[in-house]
Parts: structure tokens; sequence; C-alpha cells
């Protein structure tokens, strides 16, 4: 089955500057990367998602970009705030059935912005 | 719209006793999922349903049993209850990209269930 890894487990920027995280995939099937934030006892949240057939993808201040050959894919925040900080999961997803797809996450990267 | 509700919010069990965990959508959406989170693991898929009437294995499906009740209500059931199974389970539903663009699974706000 799919094995997703990602890097850091935690992170600290200073508040105005850029935060990285990166994820790395290991079936080759996989096409579509999603990427949520969840807040301390809150639900997860999707803020970004790329599919396969596109390499880059922006939203105001996040990007996710994708390197299909060398199966990883990482999320960029830059001008980070104070209310970025939280546990941001990345996901890699296969067509199960169906409407299905079969998410496999990633194990968390705790962000703290410091003011 | 309510999105994805569940149901209740925590619970307390002793080893052996059984449970069901409720999970309904108002989304319209085909496919409806059960995750569990544990520190420092991320989401696992427990077990999945494409449709109405289907349901499927996802990677930690041992211990657990799901119903389809119908298009907008998605049960978990834990028949004899571990305390390996002590968790945060959360439901979601997705459209699948039927909508158009769309493959976003929406997640409802969890179930902390402790076994003792």
């Amino acid at each position: 089955g799919e094995n997703v890894e990602q890097h850091p487990s935690t992170l600290s920027v200073q508040e105005g500057d850029s935060a990285v995280i990166k994820c790395t995939y290991s079936d080759s099937a996989s096409n579509y990367f999603p990427w949520y934030k969840q807040e301390l006892g809150k639900r997860p949240q999707l803020i970004i998602d790329i599919r396969s057939n596109v390499g880059e993808k922006k939203d105001q201040r996040i990007a996710v970009t994708l390197n299909k050959t060398a199966k990883h894919f990482s999320l960029h925040i830059t001008e980070t705030q104070p209310e970025d900080s939280a546990v941001y999961f990345c996901a890699a997803s296969i067509h199960s059935s169906g409407s299905a797809r079969q998410l496999t996450f990633g194990s968390g990267t705790q962000l703290t912005v410091l003011p | 719209n309510a999105g994805v509700t569940q149901t209740p919010k925590f619970q307390v069990l002793k080893t052996g006793q059984s449970m069901t965990l409720q999970c309904a959508q108002d989304m319209n959406h085909n496919s409806m999922y059960w995750y569990r989170q544990d520190p420092g693991m991320g989401l696992r898929l427990i077990y999945y349903s494409a449709s109405e009437g289907t349901t499927d294995k996802g990677e930690v499906p041992n211990g657990y049993n799901v119903s389809r009740l119908n298009k907008r209500e998605f049960s978990l059931r834990l028949e004899s209850a571990a305390p390996s199974q002590t968790s945060v389970y959360f439901c979601a539903a997705g459209s699948g990209g039927a909508r158009v663009g769309s493959y976003e699974q929406y997640f409802g706000p969890g179930t902390r269930l402790t076994v003792t």
C-alpha cells in the first residue's frame, strides 16, 4: 500500500518568515495530494490540494509543488502569521472504487509561528 | 447546512464493552470514510463506503465493523473494545470528483474515545 513520509515533525519560524513542509510518497499511482490544517481539538480542514497533472498551485500565501518523478511534494507558506500555527498533514490518494478515494496521511508537522 | 456531524463527542468504555459511533452528512456526497487519529501517527483509514450499500476495508479495519445505512449515514461499531482502540475517530464525506474539480473530503468534529 501507499506510504507517506512527512518532514519535519516540528517547525518553528518567526512571524513573517516562510515555512516549508515536505512529503514523499511511494505509490506511483497516487494522483491527488491534499494538505490539511488541524488546530488543537478541531477537525482537519483542507487548505490546498494538487493533482498529478499539475506541478504547482498557489492560493494567496500558500503554495504546493509536486515532483512526480521524485515522488515528493511540498507545502510553502509565505509571510507566516501567528494564526498559521497548527498541525499540517499531507496526504496522497488513489482512486479506489466508485466515487471513493483512499487518503494516506503523513504523520503531521507542528508549525509554530513566533511573534 | 451542518456538513458532517458525529455523535457522541466523548465516550469512555471499559474493555470488552461495545458501542456504535454515528456519522451523518447533509452534503449529498456519495463516499464516506472513518479514520482514527493517534498522537504522532496522523490519520489512518479504518473503513470507507463508495456509495450506499457498499463498504470496504481501509488500512486498519481489525476490531471494527461499519454500516452504510443510507446515503446520509455511516456508522462505526466496536464489538469488544480494547485499550488499543483509544483514539480520536473522524468521519468524512467526499464527492470523489462528482462535483467538478473537487476530491475534497470534509471531516466531522470527531469522537474522542477512551477504553480503560
